[in-house]
C-alpha cells in the first residue's frame, strides 16, 4: 500500500530535549516536505526536499533540522525543542514536479513542556 | 512571497446546499494550484492539481476552476452532503521554486 508513515503519532517531552521525528514514504517520490498546523494559521512549510542531498527552507525553518540521506526517509530533527515548537507535524511527499499532488502522513503530534 | 487566502473562513450549509469558495494567490509566476480535503482526526487528502488558465476538474459532485491572471480557484459542492464536512486547503506554488503555501482553509459544515 502507498503511504507515508511518520513516527511517532505523539509525543510529550520536555524543553531542550533533543528529539527526531521520522517520516519515510514507499512510493519513490522525489519531494518530500515537512509542515506544521497551528490553529487558524493552516499548514506552513517547514523544510523540503526536491531529492536526495537537496534541501531548502520553507517558510518556518527557524529550530528545525532536515536531512535526506535515502530517497524514501526524511527526518524532522529538533535540536533543542521548545514550547512554541508544540503543534500538530505532517510529512508529504509527491513526484517531481510542482504539478503533483502531495500525499499526506497521518501526522505527529508534539508537545513541549 | 506567496500569500494564499482562503474564504470564506467557516460555513454553514444545509444538507442538499449548494456551496462554493474561494483561493485567491498572487499572479504573478504563477505555477500550480492545489485543493486538499481535510477530515478531522485525518490527513489532509490531494483533489485537484491545476496548473493552465481556464483550467476546470471536476470530482463526482466537487468541481473547481481556475483564474491565473486574476489570481483565483473557486471549488464548488453541488448538492452537499454530511460527509463532505470537512476543512478544504488550498496551497500555490510558484516558478520560483517548489516552496508551497498553503491558505488557511475554509471549514465547511454540512447539516442533515
Amino acid at each position: 500500500e502507498a503511504q507515508v508513515t511518520q513516527n511517532p503519532r505523539y509525543l510529550i517531552t520536555v524543553t531542550g530535549k533533543k528529539l527526531t521525528v521520522t517520516c519515510s514514504q514507499n512510493m519513490n517520490h522525489e519531494y518530500m516536505s515537512w509542515y506544521r498546523q497551528d490553529p487558524g494559521l493552516g499548514l506552513r512549510q517547514i523544510y523540503y526536499s526536491m531529492n536526495v542531498e537537496v534541501t531548502d527552507k520553507g517558510d518556518v525553518p527557524e529550530g528545525y533540522k532536515v536531512s535526506r540521506k535515502e530517497k524514501r526517509n526524511f527526518p524532522l530533527i529538533l535540536e533543542s525543542p521548545s514550547p512554541n515548537q508544540t503543534s500538530l507535524y505532517f510529512c508529504a511527499s509527491s513526484n517531481t514536479g510542482w504539478g503533483q499532488p502531495q500525499h499526506f502522513g497521518d501526522g505527529t503530534r508534539l508537545s513541549i513542556l | 512571497i506567496l500569500n494564499v487566502e482562503q474564504s470564506p473562513q467557516s460555513l454553514h450549509v444545509q444538507e442538499g446546499d449548494s456551496t462554493n469558495f474561494t483561493c485567491s494567490f498572487p499572479s504573478s509566476n504563477f505555477y500550480a494550484l492545489h485543493w486538499y480535503r481535510w477530515e478531522t482526526a485525518k490527513s489532509p487528502e490531494a483533489l485537484f492539481v491545476m496548473t493552465l488558465n481556464g483550467d476546470e476538474k471536476k470530482k463526482g459532485r466537487i468541481s473547481a476552476t481556475l483564474n491565473t491572471k486574476e489570481g483565483y480557484s473557486y471549488l464548488y459542492i453541488k448538492g452537499s452532503q454530511p460527509e463532505d464536512s470537512a476543512t478544504y486547503l488550498c496551497a500555490a506554488g510558484n516558478t520560483g521554486g517548489f516552496k508551497t503555501i498553503f491558505g488557511a482553509g475554509t471549514r465547511l459544515f454540512v447539516k442533515a
